[in-house]
């Protein structure tokens, strides 16, 4: 079936470093989400993807779908300790209207 | 945007026994997923509820051991029957919803559960 990998599993950041997590799909993605769950929290919606190569940003956040559709990737600016959490991306399983989650990124930032 | 509530938020059981989880929505919807979270991993999706009929269940997961119960468009239960310390996890409702930047999933605050 349709799997959604994330790297790394892990990342702890000084406060002021950059962060980056990429989405990797072995199949052709429709769309790509990505969540932000914080510690104890449930997860929350960031933002969706749909074109190939498209770039989004949200402030220090840069969203970006690879040219294939089969990749993804998170990048944070200056990382603040607001940013501690796990990032998961997602998409839609192939011909369904189900998501699938990554496995996940957690970051830790560093005072 | 949609609000959901989960009842209980967290709660404690012995193996053997079962619970059941609320899951209430502020708008009427038309698909309710369950998922579960294990200790550290990502998001598993259980099963799809839809109301007026029976719940879709992924591999891996089966009525008897987790019946759902779609009774309007507003609300669902999820139960987790003869639980044992492997079902400890978090449980969490989701509806669609449809945005201006597309359709996200709102997700419940969960219920976290521990099975001794």
């Amino acid at each position: 079936g349709q799997q959604v990998m994330q790297i790394p599993q892990y990342q702890h950041v000084q406060e002021g470093e950059d962060f980056t997590t990429y989405c990797n799909s072995s199949t052709t993605l429709s769309n790509i989400q990505w969540y932000k769950q914080r510690p104890g929290g449930h997860p929350v919606f960031l933002i969706q993807l749909v074109k190939s190569g498209e770039v989004k940003k949200q402030k220090r956040l840069t969203f970006q779908f690879g040219e294939a559709k089969k990749n993804s990737s998170l990048h944070i600016t200056a990382t603040q300790t607001t940013d501690v959490g796990t990032y998961f991306c997602a998409s839609v399983t192939s011909g369904t209207y189900k998501y699938i989650f990554g496995t996940g990124t957690r970051l830790k930032v560093l005072a | 945007s949609a609000v959901i509530s989960q009842k209980p938020s967290r709660d404690i059981c012995q193996r053997g026994t079962s619970l059941t989880i609320q899951c209430q929505v502020d708008s009427q919807v038309t698909m309710m997923f369950w998922y579960r979270q294990q200790p550290g991993q990502s998001l598993t999706l259980i099963a799809t509820a839809n109301q007026g009929s029976e719940a879709t269940y992924e591999s891996g997961f089966v009525i008897d051991k987790f019946p759902i119960s779609r009774p309007n468009l507003t609300f669902s239960t999820l139960t987790v029957s003869n639980m044992s310390p492997e079902d400890s996890s978090i449980y969490l409702c989701s509806v669609y919803g449809s945005t201006p930047v597309g359709n996200e999933q709102f997700f419940g605050p969960g219920t976290r559960l521990t099975v001794l």
